[in-house]
């Protein structure tokens, strides 16, 4: 199996600051990487899938990058609805990394 | 309104069962990858099952594998978990979600629709 491993497992930040959250795959997964945010009770949701296209309705300041091994998520001005979980996964064998939650 | 609808969910001893249900609405739901995820108390996502459009594939994570059975009824937008031989490790919230292809493949490579979930929890 994949192993996903995302880095921070936390950071703590303010608004407006640039966040930039680490996946890195077990094996080349090319872009096959989804990224999503999750908040208090609720269900994850979408952000941006094939490793760096913006999910539908999702705002411009989130963004990724990465290809292979190495991924990035990247929050260019941090918003404070923005302050949640964030998980990577990868589509070969479905695999989620094990979060980094964005604190205050 | 493209919707998940998780219900099934409740509290169970160890070795019951329980059968999940999660009915779409708002899609064409015959056209799409369903798949099953839990999420353990304070823990992170786990992916448990996907099934195809059609029910031809079927793929499990190995920790349900042999417990847990994926199934889906086209004609009434739903799809299914079978439980068997819980465990207390299985106490989760378990979401439904729809999956989506990049490229038109039909392959499961995001999960983009996703239910509120329902918890299971697996305690004598």
């Amino acid at each position: 199996d994949i192993q996903m491993t995302q880095s921070p497992s936390s950071l703590s930040a303010s608004v407006g600051d640039r966040v930039t959250i680490t996946c890195r795959a077990s094996h080349s997964i090319t872009n096959y990487l989804n990224w999503y945010q999750q908040k208090p009770g609720k269900a994850p949701k979408l952000l941006i899938y094939a490793a760096s296209t913006l999910q539908s309705g999702i705002p411009l300041r989130f963004s990724g990058s990465g290809s292979g091994t190495d991924f990035t998520l990247t929050i260019s001005s941090l918003q404070p609805e923005d302050f949640a979980t964030y998980y990577c996964q990868q589509s070969y064998s479905q695999t989620f990394g094990g979060g980094t939650t964005v604190e205050i | 309104q493209v919707q998940l609808v998780e219900s099934g969910g409740g509290l169970v001893k160890p070795g019951g069962s329980l059968r999940l249900s999660c009915e779409s609405s708002g899609f064409t739901f015959s056209d799409y990858y369903m798949n099953w995820i839990r999420q353990a108390p304070g823990k992170g996502l786990e992916w448990i099952s996907y099934i195809n459009s059609s029910g031809l594939i079927i793929y499990y994570a190995d920790s349900v594998k042999g417990r847990f059975t994926i199934s889906r009824d086209n004609a009434k937008n739903s799809v299914y978990l079978q439980m068997n031989s819980l465990r207390p490790e299985d106490t989760a919230v378990y979401y439904c979600a729809r999956g989506f292809d990049y490229y038109g493949s039909e392959t499961n490579d995001g999960l983009d629709i996703w239910g509120q979930g329902t918890m299971v929890t697996v305690s004598s």
